[in-house]
C-alpha cells in the first residue's frame, strides 16, 4: 500500500538555525500539506500546495516558513530561523482527487 | 466557539462494549467530514469518511447531521486494539478543485480494558 514518508524522524536544532523537513507524498497524489502538532495539543494546518504553488496558509505559516517541491517526488518545509515554540511534530500529508488526506509518520522537531 | 469540538474523555470501557463519540463543528460551509485515529506520538490515520447518509465499516458506524452540524462515531464490540485518540476532522475547501485544509478537533481518548 502506498504511503507518505518523511525524513528525518527526529531533528534537534539550536534556536536561530535553519531546518528542512522532507516528505515524499504518495506518487499519484496532486495535493500536498504540512500540519504540526505541539505536544498535548491538536493537529494544526500550516499550508496546502497544489500545481507548484501555495493554495492556502495559516497564520502560523509566517515569513519564516517556506515550502518547495524541488523535483517530482519530494515536498519540503523549511523553517529559516527556528524558535523554541517551533518544537512540535510536523506531519506531511497528501491527497488525490478525492478529499481524503493521508499522513506521513511525522518529524519530531526539537529546538533548544 | 471552537471550529471542531469534541469531548476529550477519556472513555474507559471494557472489551466488547459499545462506545459512541460525538463532535460538533461551527462552519456550516464545511464539505467533507472524517474520523481519524491517532496512537500516542504517531500520525493521524484515516479511519473513515462520514457521509450524510451514514456509513458503516465493520464495527464502526459514522453519522452526519448537517442541520445540527453534528458528527458521531459508534464502535461496537470494542477491542483492546481500539485504544487510541479519535479525531473528528472537517474539510473546508477554498474553491472546488483546490487543495483544502483539514480542521481537527482535540480528540477523544478511548481506553479499552480487559
Amino acid at each position: 500500500e502506498p504511503e507518505v514518508t518523511q525524513t528525518p524522524s527526529h531533528q534537534v536544532t539550536q534556536m536561530g538555525q535553519e531546518v528542512i523537513l522532507r516528505c515524499v507524498p504518495i506518487s499519484n497524489h496532486l495535493y500536498f500539506y504540512w500540519y504540526r502538532q505541539i505536544l498535548g495539543q491538536k493537529v494544526e494546518f500550516l499550508v496546502s500546495f497544489y500545481n507548484n504553488e501555495i493554495s492556502e496558509k495559516s497564520e502560523i505559516f509566517d515569513d519564516q516558513f517556506s515550502v518547495e517541491r524541488p523535483d517530482g517526488s519530494n515536498f519540503t518545509l523549511k523553517i529559516r530561523s527556528t524558535k523554541l515554540e517551533d518544537s512540535a511534530m510536523y506531519f506531511c500529508a497528501s491527497s488525490g482527487l478525492e478529499r481524503e488526506q493521508y499522513f506521513g509518520p511525522g518529524t519530531r522537531l526539537t529546538v533548544t | 466557539r471552537k471550529e471542531v469540538e469534541q469531548d476529550p474523555g477519556p472513555f474507559n470501557v471494557p472489551e466488547g462494549a459499545t462506545v459512541a463519540f460525538n463532535c460538533t463543528y461551527s462552519n456550516s460551509a464545511s464539505q467533507s467530514f472524517f474520523w481519524y485515529r491517532q496512537d500516542c506520538r504517531k500520525e493521524p490515520k484515516l479511519l473513515m469518511s462520514v457521509y450524510s447518509s451514514g456509513n458503516e465499516d465493520g464495527r464502526f458506524t459514522a453519522q452526519l447531521n448537517r442541520a445540527s452540524q453534528y458528527i458521531s462515531l459508534l464502535i461496537r464490540d470494542s477491542k483492546l486494539s481500539d485504544s487510541a485518540t479519535y479525531l473528528c476532522v472537517v474539510n473546508n475547501p477554498l474553491h472546488t478543485g483546490t487543495a483544502s485544509k483539514l480542521t481537527f478537533g482535540t480528540g477523544t481518548r478511548l481506553q479499552v480494558t480487559l
